[in-house]
């Protein structure tokens, strides 16, 4: 069972909706990350929040918009997404932050998204 | 050239056989290395991390040569289970960067 929890697990949304995902730990890491994946590919960097704050933003579209309410939580804002846009979205954890140590990071389920 | 360069594979070997994957890296400021390994539309798991000394997990070896700037992977045993995508993650020193190399896929064959 994974520490880091995200939900949904499967959303299909149309190109007009609005959208959240949503990812929680409870392990006390200090930065959280959003990660994209499409098939047979690595996982792609896009946010970074180190103490609560957006520490890395790897020139994503503003369609993706990042939230992190406190130190547990962290979420996803999609509006007016592309089809290119669907993807496995995965959320992660560290007990540093980049730049500061070298812990690895724990993946959350990830959120497998549809965009029709 | 890529940071991190893995062989994708996909490597297919019978059970029981011991099967290696090598990762290599261009960074000499890389300062971390570990194994993930990711199975068929799941996340990413984290399977070990790599130390300079060499380190081993049951049938899962893992080595760093900062020389030759690359860590490999040795599999004995092999299990149907152990199927899988195996990624190479390396962190930057400088800056903490986490680099994903693209992954080795294995299939193990009864």
């Amino acid at each position: 069972d994974t520490e880091v929890t995200q939900t949904p697990k499967h959303l299909v949304m149309g190109m007009t909706n609005k959208k959240s995902l949503k990812c929680e730990q409870h392990m006390g890491h200090r930065a959280m990350y959003w990660y994209k994946q499409k098939a047979k590919k690595p996982p792609e960097l896009m946010f970074v929040y180190s103490y609560e704050k957006l520490s890395i933003n790897e020139s994503v579209p503003s369609r993706f918009s990042p939230e992190c309410p406190n130190s547990s939580l962290l979420n996803l804002h999609l509006h007016a997404l592309q089809p290119e846009d669907s993807a496995l979205y995965l959320c992660a954890s560290s007990h540093t932050t980049p730049g500061q140590g070298s812990s690895p990071l724990h993946f959350g389920n990830g959120t497998r998204l549809t965009v029709t | 050239r890529k940071e991190v360069e893995q062989d994708p594979g996909p490597f297919n070997v019978p059970e029981g056989a011991t099967v290696a994957f090598n990762c290599t890296y261009s960074n000499s400021a890389s300062q971390s290395f570990f194994w993930y390994r990711q199975d068929c539309r799941k996340e990413p798991k984290l399977l070990m991390s790599v130390y300079s000394s060499g380190n081993e997990d049951g049938r899962f070896t893992a080595q760093l040569n900062r020389a030759s700037q690359y860590i490999s992977l040795l599999i004995r045993d092999s299990k149907l289970s152990d199927s899988a995508t195996y990624l190479c993650v390396v962190i930057l020193g400088n800056t903490g960067k986490l680099i994903f190399g693209q992954g080795t896929t294995l299939q193990v064959k009864p």
